[in-house]
């Protein structure tokens, strides 16, 4: 079965760090590429960021409005995927789940989701 | 704000059939991206409706039809039932944005 556990959320101040991490069980890891999706309180869908896998060369795509913010990382040892947060604002606040991906026609669809680990952006 | 956009809501009674638009434009839908659809239960994690247009993934109800045309996609539900009211999300890809889109949702009501 396929499981993906987010973790890290937490309460930060703007401007503030965090690192959230998704442990991947049920499916080799290195052959999928992952990413995040995140939903703001009573809003609808965003996505955030994926990684490719190594057959693709490791390719790193952001939504603009975290590019420059936010660092997609994954380690296929450990089975892990990571998102590094880094100047947060208000507007970042949101559940982010961790999806596998399923590649059709050249893109992909999510056809995995975590829980989700909560970020809130408040002083 | 999202570039594909959804009817807020949708209603129908037991067993009636709703259909869901999603409308984009020529860097999306319109340039011959896939269209996927989830559904988000109240409360719960989205999942995985419909992939590549018009796929179902196993398990999914075959109550459950997308289709593509032009720039836009639809999700239709026929027989609806009690357990379809959920949020229901179309997401492609956007070679302008140079990323993945989803739409903006629509709350489905079972009357």
């Amino acid at each position: 079965e396929v499981q993906l556990v987010e973790s890290g959320g937490a309460l930060v101040q703007p401007g503030g760090s965090l690192r959230l991490s998704c442990a991947a069980s049920g499916f080799t890891f290195g052959h999928y590429w992952m990413g995040w999706v995140r939903q703001a309180p009573g809003k609808g869908l965003e996505w955030v960021a994926n990684i490719f896998t190594r057959q693709y060369g490791y390719e790193l795509n952001y939504v603009d409005s975290v590019r420059g913010r936010f660092t997609i990382s994954r380690d296929n040892a450990k089975n892990s995927l990571n998102l590094q947060l880094d100047t947060l604002r208000a507007e970042d606040t949101a559940l982010y789940y961790c999806v596998r991906e399923q590649i059709y026609n050249d893109k992909s669809y999510f056809d995995s989701w975590g829980r989700g680990t909560l970020v809130t952006v408040s002083s | 704000q999202s570039v594909l956009t959804q009817p807020p809501s949708v209603s129908g009674a037991p067993g009636q059939r709703v259909t869901i638009s999603c409308t984009g434009s020529s860097s999306n839908i319109g340039a011959g991206y896939n269209v996927n659809w989830y559904q988000q239960l109240p409360g719960t994690v989205p999942k995985l409706l419909i992939y590549g247009d018009s796929n179902r993934p196993s398990g999914v109800p075959d109550r459950f039809s997308g289709r593509r045309s032009g720039t836009s996609a639809s999700l239709a539900i026929t027989g609806l039932q009690a357990e379809d009211e959920a949020d229901y999300y179309c997401h492609s890809w956007d070679s302008s944005l140079r990323g993945y889109v989803f739409g903006t949702g629509t709350t489905v009501t079972v009357l």
